[in-house]
């Protein structure tokens, strides 16, 4: 779905370096969220926002961080990789304007790989 | 908080055959259900989702779910695969009131055969 662009879709990086994921949309939704997928668990919820000054940890939030520049960008850190955050990375937009349980728009991943 | 339970992590078919993928999920609160598709190398698509009225949920490709509140399940079925089904299918829920955060099963990989 081009309305949920991740960048980069692939990245190779070594243990300690900081790392930035950056996801952009043009579907005008108010809501992002960060995700990342593992083998055989799923898909478990990093951060999210609301709004632009209003941003969340989900269930797996420690050595990440995220910044919310605009209401359509909604960017993930790695401040110091460490190999065990290698894994397919998705950022998801909702739209909270058009009623109650709308689903989650979904980018193309980022498969992050640390040395 | 919710849970979501996809016991089959892989369910093998032939071409033509039906299918179900089994989905059951634990909450406190009403929930919202779906169902979302994963193609080699894409995100994530929704199916389907359910989040009132009517039980039974017709969906893309084919799809259809039914939530059983009683049994906590939402079951995903087709009653013909196409070798294009073969993907990855995760249920997810999210709580009503919980501003539209999903918490997704370990997902079943739905591998079509001729």
């Amino acid at each position: 779905d081009a309305d949920v662009t991740q960048t980069p879709r692939n990245r190779i990086t070594k243990t300690g370096k900081r790392i930035m994921l950056e996801c952009s949309q043009t579907k005008g939704h108010d809501r992002m969220y960060w995700y990342r997928q593992d083998p055989g668990l799923g898909l478990r919820l990093i951060y999210y926002s609301f709004d632009v000054k209003d941003i969340n940890k989900g269930e797996i939030s420690d050595g990440y961080s995220v910044s919310r520049q605009a209401q359509a960008k909604f960017s993930l850190s790695l401040e110091s990789a460490i190999p065990n955050q290698t894994a397919l990375y998705f950022c998801a937009t909702s739209d909270s304007m058009t009623g109650v349980g709308q689903p989650q728009h979904f980018g193309d991943g980022t498969r992050l790989s640390i040395l | 908080a919710q849970s979501v339970t996809q016991l089959d992590s892989q369910v093998p078919v032939f071409e033509e055959a039906p299918v179900e993928l089994r989905c059951n999920y634990s909450s406190s609160v009403s929930v919202y259900l779906f169902w979302y598709v994963q193609y080699p190398n894409q995100g994530l698509q929704l199916l389907l989702k359910y989040l009132s009225g009517s039980t039974l949920v017709k969906g893309i490709n084919g799809f259809e779910a039914e939530f059983n509140k009683s049994q906590t399940s939402f079951h995903l079925r087709k009653p013909s695969v196409h070798i294009s089904d073969t993907a990855e299918y995760f249920c997810a829920v999210s709580a009503s009131g919980g501003g539209n955060k999903l918490t997704f099963g370990t997902g079943t990989q739905l591998k079509v055969e001729l």
